[in-house]
């Protein structure tokens, strides 16, 4: 079982339609990432968590640290917001340690 | 603006050649990072460095050597390039601390071993 999971892998949504990714974890975590990688590959931050909530825009992160699990959520998603969204997590124990969850792919159709 | 840039984008290599890979920033970290991305796999962690000279083995070293002979350049270099190191590379730099700090990542590499 990977230590950090994500769901669904795959996404196709309508433009204008509220999108909702989730990522669950099984270690302890100093901190959470969602990253996201356009077509080309450049990845960049979105997000940094340890608790509660964040919003940038249209995009919104939560983090449930009892339950180890964090969404990200899009609204009123738009064809420019295809990329694949990667949730990343810092090791409570190892600092420098990050792991990677296996991404999940999503377009948006006009 | 923050950057992190590496030095190909596309790159095509025989197998067996020595193949390096090179990573600048800008920001004065003292941490940097050479990932590789395969599909289904998530990012994978080869090498990383906290300091000039410095390097620590990441999940996957094999195969890998890095340099880092200056703070601002980490390179990666495949001493014989096989088919099987085929694969988006991505470096990545982050400020030592103190607490959590953001990563930047670089636009990546993608390899490409014949």
């Amino acid at each position: 079982k990977n230590e950090v999971e994500q769901s669904p892998q795959n996404l196709t949504a309508q433009e204008g339609e509220f999108i909702t990714i989730n990522c669950s974890y099984s270690v302890g975590i100093s901190a959470l990432h969602w990253l996201q990688q356009h077509p080309g590959g450049g990845i960049v931050s979105l997000f940094m968590l340890s608790s509660g909530k964040k919003k940038h825009g249209r995009l919104i992160a939560t983090i449930n640290i009892q339950e180890k699990h964090s969404s990200l959520h899009i609204t009123a998603s738009h064809p420019r917001d295809s990329a694949v969204y990667i949730c990343a997590v810092r090791s409570k124990t190892s600092y420098d340690k990050v792991i990677f969850g296996p991404g999940t792919s999503l377009s948006v159709i006009p | 603006d923050v950057k992190v840039t590496q030095s190909s984008r596309y790159l095509v290599k025989r197998t067996g050649e020595k193949v390096f890979l090179e990573c600048v920033q800008d920001m004065d970290h003292e941490n940097m990072f050479w990932y590789r991305q395969d599909p289904g796999l998530g990012l994978r962690l080869i090498y990383f460095s906290y300091d000039v000279k410095m390097k620590e083995k990441g999940d996957i070293p094999e195969g890998y050597s890095v340099s880092r002979e200056k703070k601002e350049r980490f390179s990666l270099i495949l001493e014989s390039a096989s088919t099987n190191q085929t694969s988006m590379y991505l470096c990545a730099s982050r400020d030592r601390g103190p607490g959590n700090t953001e990563a930047f990542f670089g636009q990546g590499t993608r390899l490409t071993v014949v």
